[in-house]
């Protein structure tokens, strides 16, 4: 299977603490991309850091991308609890047919306690 | 714009029975997706497709077969369910981002609960 991983698989944490959740991927990337997704949505696209990118911020979420280790890591700073939700990653991979197709890591449920 | 729209929003088959899983999306975007989300398994790429009039396998097309009806409209279909089927089943799809250049991000539609019994 290509689908990365994520650690941790589960974090609890404090309304204003930061929570790092990290990925791995398995083959050479184009962009690696962030989304979010609360309890029985669909996906929120959140950031995306291209292969030549090393680090991006966007608000609160700071995102690493290490191509030599295969990995990214999301910062989410000063968290709330309207941050809890399960977060993924993906790396998307360019097609014969013309488009990107993406490969989802396996998540990280945060969970931020009030 | 309603983005991602799927019906129905849940559904209980038996084994054996077929049912059409619809998807549709009103941002023009050219390339459609279907995932499958399972319990600790994050999201598995199922079909896509590139733009009208083609179709792609992902990581796990057997058991289902897909039609890009026209641009807006990408339909999942299980002919014959099995339990193992059981599932959310979420569209998606994408076009360049505003710089345009070739970034995409994907726009998710609210998922279809299937429990196949």
């Amino acid at each position: 299977s290509q689908q990365g991983e994520e650690d941790p698989q589960a974090l609890s944490i404090q309304e204003g603490e930061n929570a790092t959740m990290n990925c791995s991927y398995k083959t050479s990337i184009n962009n690696l991309q962030w989304y979010r997704q609360n309890s029985g949505r669909g996906l929120v696209h959140l950031i995306l850091i291209r292969s030549n990118e090393r680090e991006k911020h966007s608000g609160r979420l700071r995102v690493t991308l290490d191509t030599s280790k295969k990995s990214s890591s999301l910062l989410i700073t000063a968290s709330r609890a309207a941050d809890t939700a399960s977060y993924f990653c993906a790396t998307d991979f360019y097609t014969t047919s013309g488009t990107y197709k993406y490969i989802f890591g396996t998540g990280t449920r945060l969970k931020v306690l009030a | 714009n309603a983005g991602v729209t799927q019906t129905p929003k849940f559904q209980v088959l038996k084994t054996g029975q077929s049912m059409t899983l619809q998807c549709a999306q009103d941002m023009n975007h050219n390339s459609m997706y279907w995932y499958r989300q399972d319990p600790g398994m994050g999201l598995r790429l199922i079909y896509y497709s590139a733009s009208e009039g083609t179709t792609d396998k992902g990581e796990v097309p057997n058991g289902y077969n897909v039609s890009r009806l026209n641009k807006r409209e990408f339909s999942l279909r299980l002919e014959s369910a099995a339990p193992s089927q059981t599932s959310v089943y979420f569209c998606a799809s994408s076009a360049p981002d505003h710089t345009g250049t070739r970034h995409y991000e994907q726009y998710f539609g609210p998922g279809t609960r299937l429990t196949v019994t």
